[in-house]
């Protein structure tokens, strides 16, 4: 059973500009969550889609959007990117259910310059 | 708000047990975690306990929970240097009102083994 995989897994960008990291969860998974990870703050919650829904939403600005499509995978993106967005983002997958064990991918290393 | 509180660093001999304790604050959480995360990679669940058990064991590893002390602690015996890692301890609340959870992590103790 293939896990959930994360593209691209390192890319460079410059302050200003957008990006978009893209996340397909384990197959039968509906609910895809984003995490922020940061040496400073460590792991933060940034939001959790479920059939294509937005469901929860961490303390972030505006700037930080994503999207679920119908097959479940699932897109980020962060406009005007600054320079403390470099950071580790990491989707994880789950089935609905009493546990809600998460399933995370290795992550997108993002580096603004 | 929640909070979960790791000491950052550990180091264990090999062959010994290594104890990573981490404590939370949220009294209405359900389950709590274990993640470990090696260099360049993402986070990968260990074990988890319900809020109603003391203890849990898992080959190497056992999790005991003092929900009256919200402190969790993970033991890993007869610890080798593949265990080096970060670990995570995580708790998750109640749900928000669309049912959605968040997990709400520690900043995670990093394990060193000696050989």
């Amino acid at each position: 059973k293939a896990g959930v995989t994360q593209t691209p897994r390192y890319l460079i960008k410059t302050r200003g500009q957008q990006v978009t990291l893209s996340c397909s969860p384990i197959s039968g998974h509906r609910s895809v969550s984003w995490y922020q990870q940061t040496p400073g703050q460590g792991l933060q919650f940034l939001f959790e889609y479920f059939s294509e829904t937005q469901r929860n939403k961490g303390n972030f600005p505006g700037r930080f959007s994503g999207r679920q499509f119908s097959n479940s995978r699932s897109e980020m993106n962060v406009s005007t990117l600054e320079l403390g967005d470099s950071a580790l983002y990491l989707c994880a997958s789950s089935v609905t259910g009493q546990a809600n064990v998460l399933t995370f991918g290795a992550g997108s290393r993002l580096t603004v310059l | 708000g929640e909070d979960v509180e790791q000491s950052l660093f550990l180091s264990v001999r090999e062959g010994d047990s290594s104890v990573i304790n981490c404590t939370y604050t949220d009294s209405s959480s359900t389950y709590l975690y274990w993640y470990k995360q090696e260099p360049g990679a993402g986070l990968q669940l260990l074990t988890y306990i319900f809020s109603n058990m003391d203890m849990k064991q898992d080959q190497r590893l056992t999790v005991l929970l003092n929900k009256k002390d919200k402190h969790l602690s993970l033991r890993i015996a007869d610890t080798q240097t593949g265990d080096s890692a970060i670990y995570f301890c995580a708790e998750k609340g109640l749900p928000s009102g669309a049912g959605s959870y968040q997990l709400t992590f520690g900043k995670g103790t990093k394990l060193s083994v000696i050989p």
